[in-house]
């Protein structure tokens, strides 16, 4: 079946502009979750959602970033008034739930600020 | 606060060697790991899931295993193929099931 699609595949925006980067998780899978790729930083989780349950933000770097999931399905991560340092890949997965279920990854967002 | 070390950061092999990538973590209190091979440009591609109650998984040339106790997991890549070459990614599920990750070992395998 389809896998995790993300769009748009790049972005790039000038500093202080909003984004919305999507994510599509695998049909039935219930756990979303959105990470971050950096140079400097790696891999790093910034929020996820289960079914109905409040989403942990636990990893959002600043207010500045904020997310939704729509319907238990698509999720949206916002990013209002980007900064340079917001450049990085997006990366969303999804889950069938949460422990013990393997994570599957989409393709990334790479997003540049200029 | 959870940290996941990989070594070496880097590692170039001939055609066909048998090769060990290693994982560390500093919190023993994991629900499973995963490894991950990501490929230039990429997302991730899923290679092996270790529940915390296992101690190894294996699929086709891939066994990976795991020691919860002393926070260690090793990447057993059997007859090295060119294709194998890409970033391998560790990673930990913790309390609040996010995924921990470690900064991921460059292979490159040389034809």
């Amino acid at each position: 079946g389809a896998g995790v699609s993300q769009s748009p595949s790049n972005k790039v925006t000038e500093k202080g502009k909003d984004v919305e980067l999507r994510c599509d998780p695998i049909s039935g899978h219930t756990a979303l979750y959105w990470y971050r790729q950096s140079l400097g930083q790696g891999l790093e989780f910034l929020i996820y959602f289960q079914g109905n349950s409040a989403p942990d933000k636990s990893g959002l770097p600043s207010d500045r970033f904020s997310a939704e999931r729509t319907g238990g399905s698509v999720s949206t991560l916002t990013i209002q008034r980007t900064q340079q340092e917001d450049s990085a890949v997006y990366l969303c997965a999804s889950s069938l739930g949460l422990v013990p279920y393997e994570q599957y990854f989409g393709p990334g967002t790479r997003l540049t600020v200029t | 606060k959870q940290e996941v070390t990989q070594i070496p950061a880097a590692l170039s092999v001939p055609e066909g060697e048998n090769l060990v990538l290693n994982c560390s973590f500093t919190d023993s209190a994991i629900y499973n790991l995963q490894w991950f091979r990501q490929d230039p440009g990429k997302g991730l591609t899923s290679l092996l899931l270790i529940q915390s109650s296992q101690r190894e998984q294996t699929s086709g040339r891939l066994n990976a295993s795991l020691d919860k106790s002393s926070g260690r997991s090793t990447l057993y890549i059997a007859a090295s193929q060119p294709g194998d070459s890409a970033t391998y990614l560790c990673a930990v599920k913790e309390g609040g099931n996010k995924l921990v990750f470690g900064a991921g070992t460059i292979l490159r395998v040389k034809s």
